[in-house]
């Protein structure tokens, strides 16, 4: 696609639930992101895809985070016995080589845990 | 490991005057600095980038910057303020090579452009 989509846009849940996040880089890209943007902070880096396998995840917070790639291109970000905590901006994004490996944002999912 | 300091989370500026948005950085192998901007619900978008060519950077809608090894800084200049400038910026920093995947970002500078 022209870039990065996510979805949802915008998801409730009760604390507890279990949530999925979806993104779709742009057509092409071979490494994919996810950032954490809670309220008055910039970005957090989570997970670094490059392929199918997760290059990097020191970035997820616990072990109720875990996100994967089974096909090196759409993303899951899955969040398990969701927290009020976990509020926040998830980010996803992807780059390739051949855009000079600039990093390419998504408008985010807005996450609210009540 | 890397770190951004963005000084002031609030700037205002008048239309027409000088935006100068600053961010210092640290980072303890030679860093790729970056700025975004992010309007009112939508994603970040990338301004500008340096990349260790030319200190002197220029990116979208007439905005630069500078980086100054000696001072660690990366500020962020536009001669002229446009009401479309409103919105909030974030400066980032990755390292070089095989680091370069991991943005850290400062938590942002709000601008807004008064009539």
């Amino acid at each position: 696609g022209a870039g990065v989509s996510q979805t949802p846009s915008n998801k409730v849940t009760e604390k507890g639930k279990y949530v999925e996040l979806r993104c779709d880089p742009i057509s092409g890209h071979t490494a994919l992101y996810w950032y954490r943007q809670s309220l008055g902070q910039g970005p957090e880096f989570l997970i670094y895809f490059q392929g199918t396998g997760a290059a990097d995840d020191s970035g997820l917070p616990n072990d109720r985070f875990f996100a994967v790639r089974p096909e090196g291109s759409v993303s899951t970000l899955k969040i398990q016995r969701t927290e009020r905590g976990d509020s926040a901006v998830y980010l996803c994004a992807s780059s390739s080589p051949d855009s000079g490996n600039t990093i390419y944002f998504g408008e985010g999912s807005w996450l609210t845990v009540v | 490991a890397q770190s951004v300091t963005q000084l002031g989370s609030h700037v205002s500026v008048s239309e027409g005057a000088l935006v100068l948005l600053r961010c210092n950085y640290s980072s303890s192998v030679p860093p790729y600095l970056f700025w975004y901007v992010q309007y009112p619900n939508q994603g970040l978008q990338l301004l500008l980038k340096y990349t260790s060519a030319a200190t002197l950077v220029k990116g979208i809608n007439g905005f630069e910057a500078e980086f100054k090894k000696s001072e660690t800084s990366f500020h962020l200049t536009k001669p002229s303020a446009h009401m479309s400038d409103a919105a909030e910026y974030f400066c980032a920093v990755s390292g070089s090579g095989a680091g370069s995947y991991q943005l850290t970002f400062g938590k942002g500078t709000k601008l807004s452009v008064i009539p």
